[in-house]
């Protein structure tokens, strides 16, 4: 398996522009995260799904985000306007429903957001 | 809620000397607990996890201890190499609780190795 594929890696763009970030999460996985990370913040949850399904957009920072995941294999991360404020590397990563409870989340590459 | 926290952010230990990171969590409910590794410039990587009926676990040159009394995890690399250079994090879930399989994820420590 390829793991979780992201894209793009890198993407800089200037403020007020449209970003849209993707993810193809590991295949049969049930959840899908989003995550931001910088510096001052850490690794911080935005959005995760399961089947499909948001469960919990708390971490949404504000309207400007939006997730959607119209298929099992497929997941977008937009933010409509950008800011430099939103200048971060965000991560994608999926994991498989455990009768258990918690399994590991395996991660892709992370996005790299410019917002100048 | 959780709160997940690290004990030091950096940690200098010299080539072939055991490391340890410790991890301190906040909720007694929390029962499945995972390490991860991010090297510069890449997605966290998984090192070794635990559930909570287990108090240790040992994986190739790792180790992860749990106390539950006092809610906190460390993860022991024995022999340390300079490959192992990176930030480490501690995630915890209570996946049996509440909260499926989402994680709350601790600062992390940087792991710095000295030839």
């Amino acid at each position: 398996d390829a793991g979780v594929i992201q894209s793009p890696r890198h993407e800089v763009t200037e403020m007020g522009q449209e970003v849209t970030l993707r993810c193809k999460p590991i295949s049969g996985h049930d959840y899908l995260f989003w995550y931001r990370q910088t510096m001052m913040r850490g690794l911080e949850l935005l959005i995760y799904f399961n089947n499909n399904v948001p469960i919990d957009d708390s971490g949404m920072p504000e309207d400007r985000f939006s997730a959607k995941m119209p298929n099992a294999s497929f997941s977008t991360l937009k933010i409509q306007p950008s800011e430099p404020r939103d200048s971060a590397v965000y991560f994608c990563a999926s994991s498989a429903v455990s009768l258990a409870g918690g399994s590991q989340q395996y991660f892709g590459p992370g996005t790299r957001l410019t917002v100048t | 809620g959780e709160s997940v926290g690290l004990h030091l952010p950096t940690l200098s230990v010299q080539e072939g000397d055991n490391s340890i990171i410790n991890c301190a969590y906040s909720n007694s409910a929390s029962d499945y607990f995972i390490w991860y590794k991010q090297e510069s410039g890449k997605g966290p990587q998984f090192i070794i996890d635990i559930r909570s009926n287990m108090d240790k676990r040992q994986g190739q040159r790792v180790t992860v201890l749990l106390n539950k009394t006092v809610k906190h995890l460390s993860l022991q690399i024995a022999a340390t190499q300079p490959g192992d250079s990176a930030v480490y994090f501690c995630a915890v879930s209570r996946g049996l609780t509440g909260g499926g399989n989402k994680l709350t994820f601790g600062t992390g420590t940087q792991l710095k190795v000295e030839l």
